[in-house]
């Protein structure tokens, strides 16, 4: 079952502009993480948050995390055309037998052009 | 140093048909998982080896899926009497220990089954 709901499910923008993806989720978790997918193949992980986080960021990319609404957000400026990629939020629900077990959102299809 | 490899990067087979899908995670990672992801869907947990062991197989959909880990680095996920619902691509990822590491994606296997 998917745990995440992602929004928007597409995203268009011009390159320069900021992009911002939301992920919502059900049950509480052990850390959140955001990847990238080109073209349906592997993912790419971009950035993790645990529990206890708020706020992290990595070069032009920022993460929230709001564990009282159960939701995060990704933020990327000044984006670019090679940032044109499917946006996936994971949550590690696992608990205290911490298995990592990933359950991933619908995504995000975003789309940046030049 | 290499990523996580999977072989074959594409299978073709028939429907009643028996398939083996390799995933070789980074050397030194004991914990490797296997998704499943079908078009326009985020990948989907089907199971999670800590060393040789299935630590959680609850992901997996029926008896025709099986998988295997012997000496705790690669892995094989079996598919037997394949059906055409089996089509998707099969993705392993691999991380240091388990729980709060980030886990690294191969770039998969697409399965189609005729």
């Amino acid at each position: 079952s998917q745990q995440g709901e992602e929004d928007p499910q597409a995203l268009s923008i011009q390159e320069g502009e900021n992009a911002t993806m939301n992920c919502s989720y059900k049950t509480s978790i052990n850390n959140l993480q955001w990847y990238r997918q080109n073209s349906g193949r592997g993912l790419v992980h971009l950035i993790l948050i645990r529990s206890n986080e708020r706020e992290k960021h990595s070069g032009r990319l920022r993460v929230t995390l709001d564990t009282s609404k159960k939701s995060s957000s990704l933020l990327i400026t000044a984006s670019r055309a090679a940032d044109t990629a499917s946006y996936f939020c994971a949550t590690d629900a696992s608990g205290s037998s911490n298995t990592g077990k990933l359950i991933f959102g619908q995504g995000t299809t975003l789309q940046v052009k030049p | 140093g290499a990523g996580v490899s999977q072989t074959p990067s594409n299978k073709v087979t028939e429907k009643g048909k028996y398939v083996e899908l390799r995933c070789d995670p980074i050397s030194g990672h004991t914990a490797l998982y296997w998704y499943r992801q079908s078009l326009g869907q985020g990948p989907e947990f089907l199971i999670y080896f800590q060393g040789t062991g299935a630590a959680d197989d609850s992901g997996l959909p029926n008896d025709r899926f099986f998988a295997v880990r012997p000496e705790g680095s690669v892995s094989t996920l079996k598919i037997q009497r394949t059906e055409r619902g089996d089509s998707a691509v099969y993705l392993c990822a691999s991380s240091p220990t388990h729980s709060t590491d980030t886990q690294y994606f191969g770039p998969g296997t697409r399965l189609t089954v005729l």
